[in-house]
């Protein structure tokens, strides 16, 4: 069964400093990929998307993942971060052709002044 | 503008009660969801629609039940039979054969 990993629990970063956040997926079939971000108290927000074509992806906010079919991974990274950034970010997978969701457990990015 | 509201946005319960969380969409989405969220453990898959009048139980949803009577409203009902409901629970919605899904801005759950 597929599972989503994200080792992170907690990432502190320096405003303007750049960041990565983790994630690892068990299956090798195909996938499509998501990163979601959440606010305090607010539903999940799509970040951005693996489906199909270029494995480097981007948000219109500066984030950008790349997807890693040998590693099994597709990992978070923005160059520069703000204190606007702070929230928790969660991926999921889902395997072609179905409609289930696997997320992680989360990680809490908290930008520092 | 389109999307998903849930109401309310907070809920008291006591013990032993059954009460109704509230799930609407205007986007025309024939698929919809609702998720459990535990602080560091993820969303977790409760009960799934992908048409009216028909549902699917999903990883956790012992305690819990649902119905389906409309496409835009999928409630859920949590009974007296869970026995941890204090939890944040996310709705969501999507087109049939489309992996992605979009989200409400959650209900947050407390038992007195």
């Amino acid at each position: 069964a597929q599972s989503v990993t994200q080792l992170d629990s907690q990432v502190p970063v320096f405003e303007e400093a750049p960041v990565e956040l983790r994630c690892n997926y068990s299956s090798s079939v195909s996938v499509y990929l998501f990163w979601y971000v959440q606010y305090p108290n607010q539903g999940l927000q799509l970040l951005l998307k693996y489906l199909s074509g270029s494995t480097l992806v981007e948000s219109i906010n500066g984030f950008e993942a790349e997807f890693n079919k040998s590693q099994t991974s597709f990992h978070l990274r923005k160059p520069s971060v703000h204190i606007s950034d702070t929230a928790e970010y969660f991926c999921a997978v889902s395997d072609l052709g179905t409609y289930k969701y696997i997320f992680g457990t989360g990680t809490r990015l908290k930008v520092l002044a | 503008d389109g999307g998903i509201t849930q109401s309310p946005k907070y809920l008291f319960r006591k013990e032993g009660q059954n009460v109704t969380l509230s799930c609407e969409q205007n986007l025309n989405h024939d698929a919809m969801y609702w998720y459990r969220q535990d602080p560091g453990q993820g969303l977790r898959l409760i009960y799934y629609s992908q048409i009216v009048n028909d549902f699917q139980k999903g990883d956790i949803a012992e305690g819990y039940s649902v119905s389906r009577e409309k496409k835009e409203s999928f409630p859920l009902t949590v009974t007296s039979a869970q026995k941890n409901p204090t939890a944040f629970y996310l709705c969501a919605s999507s087109i049939v054969g489309s992996n992605e899904q979009f989200f409400g801005p959650g209900t947050r759950l407390t038992v007195l």
